[in-house]
């Protein structure tokens, strides 16, 4: 299977904890995207790259979050000191950026789902 | 602000019927939707997108639907069947800004 693909599938951690979370996007696919969804809402942008390079971050990510794709292949999102509130599904996707004037579709990996206890 | 609106959270449908899942959004700078099937633990699935220059888009039993001066959008599923069973959300991007903004959900029941 060559989709996205996210690890932990699950993480429990404690209040003032660090998590990391993974994303291996599509190989070749050069955009790389996180999104949080809550329960009964749809998935909200935090942050996505162009290869290495971090374009664009949502006013949701926090100063205890932190995104790399130090390669420009996989990425991480780190969450420092969780607390509740950051209890969701993290979802990753990527997209080949074919250029153009095209807007590129985006595939979803099955996500992290991070409880805060 | 609510910008890609599902006012439907829930429907349910006959078997072989046909599903219709309605989407409104309010940003005029949306010139490209998509639609996203969700099953349970898993990732949103694309399933069909129509850019803004377009009003219907198809793809074997599903058919887009794009009424820009209504701001409305429209998936219709033909016939419908039981793995269609999922949640579906709309989502919209402006053009050059690949950022989706995603609608709520409606969670589509089909009855066998």
């Amino acid at each position: 299977d060559t989709g996205v693909s996210q690890n932990p599938r699950h993480k429990i951690t404690k209040r003032g904890q660090n998590v990391t979370f993974r994303c291996d996007p599509i190989s070749e696919h050069n955009r790389l995207y996180w999104y949080r969804q809550t329960l009964g809402q749809g998935p909200e942008f935090l942050t996505y790259f162009q290869n290495e390079a971090q374009l664009e971050k949502s006013r949701l990510l926090s100063d205890r979050f932190s995104a790399e794709r130090p390669k420009g292949s996989f990425s991480t999102l780190e969450i420092q000191r969780t607390e509740q509130g950051d209890s969701a599904m993290y979802l990753c996707a990527s997209s080949p950026s074919l250029g153009g004037d095209r807007t590129d579709t985006q595939y979803f990996g099955p996500g992290t789902r991070l409880t805060v206890l | 602000d609510q910008q890609v609106k599902q006012n439907s959270p829930s429907l349910s449908v006959q078997e072989g019927r046909i599903s219709i899942l309605n989407c409104d959004y309010t940003n005029s700078m949306f010139d490209y939707f998509l639609w996203y099937k969700k099953y349970p633990a898993e990732g949103p699935t694309f399933l069909i997108s129509i850019s803004s220059i377009k009003d219907k888009n198809e793809d074997g039993r599903f058919t887009v639907f794009l009424n820009k001066s209504a701001k409305h959008l429209s998936l219709h599923i033909v016939p419908s069947q039981p793995g269609d069973s999922a949640v579906y959300f709309c989502a919209a991007s402006p053009f050059g800004n690949e950022k989706l903004t995603f609608g709520t959900g409606t969670r589509l029941t089909i009855i066998p």
